[in-house]
């Protein structure tokens, strides 16, 4: 099952962008890499997802590296609403449905300072 | 549009009890998926339902099971509870299941096993 590893915790300042990493280096070509998020005491929310180009949406963008190995999750501003542990995943997209064994992991905890 | 609703919200069992959680997918939605979510391990897949039917397993004793309704609402169920079964339980959903989805989350239900 497609892996992917994150750090464990990053700090930010307030109003500042902020780069989180995430590597899946055996990434296969129908895998989706997908962002959630995760506040206190409350499920994941989903963030952004991509497959192989760059994407943008209100809350976030996905840099996708050119060899899918790594991707990189970037919040133009941070705010301390985004205090969060942010997980990265794969999903395959084109297997009929059939998603395996979804491996989560612990995900960055991101700290947000004003 | 509802979200995903996860009942009861929290619950309290003794050791050797069994137990039912609950989860409403979004109207529309057929694949259901649960995880479990401790400190320790973070968040691990259980497994997931498409059209009343156990798509994908995670690595998790028979004690645990669930099923999926033709309204496709489903359950899960752990028998002969264990302390380490204490957990916050998640479930998601989304259209098929497949990749190129989102994810939606319910707010889980938190277990305490005594």
């Amino acid at each position: 099952d497609a892996k992917t590893t994150q750090p464990n915790s990053m700090e930010s300042n307030e109003e500042e962008p902020v780069h989180l990493p995430c590597n899946h280096s055996t990434i296969s070509g129908t895998d989706y890499i997908h962002w959630y998020r995760q506040l206190p005491s409350q499920g994941p929310e989903y963030v952004i997802h991509g497959l192989t180009s760059n994407v943008n949406n209100r809350m976030a963008s996905l840099a996708i590296a050119e060899d899918r190995k790594s991707s990189t999750l970037i919040l133009h501003r941070a705010t301390l609403r985004d205090a969060a542990v942010y997980y990265c995943i794969l999903r395959d997209g084109f297997s009929g449905g059939s998603q395996g064994n979804l491996i989560f992991g612990k995900g960055t905890k991101l700290s947000v300072k004003p | 549009k509802a979200g995903v609703t996860q009942t009861p919200r929290y619950l309290i069992k003794t050791r050797g009890q069994q137990v039912t959680l609950s989860c409403s997918p979004i109207s529309g939605h057929r694949s259901v998926s649960w995880y479990q979510q401790t400190p320790g391990q973070g968040l691990q897949f259980l497994f997931e339902y498409f059209s009343e039917t156990q798509r994908n397993k995670g690595n998790f004793p028979g004690r645990f099971s669930g099923r999926q309704f033709s309204n496709s609402r489903s359950e899960m169920n752990v028998s002969t509870l264990e302390l380490g079964d204490s957990a916050l339980y998640l479930c998601a959903s989304s259209w098929a299941g497949t990749g190129l989805e989102k994810l939606f989350f319910g707010s889980g239900t938190q277990l305490s096993v005594l």
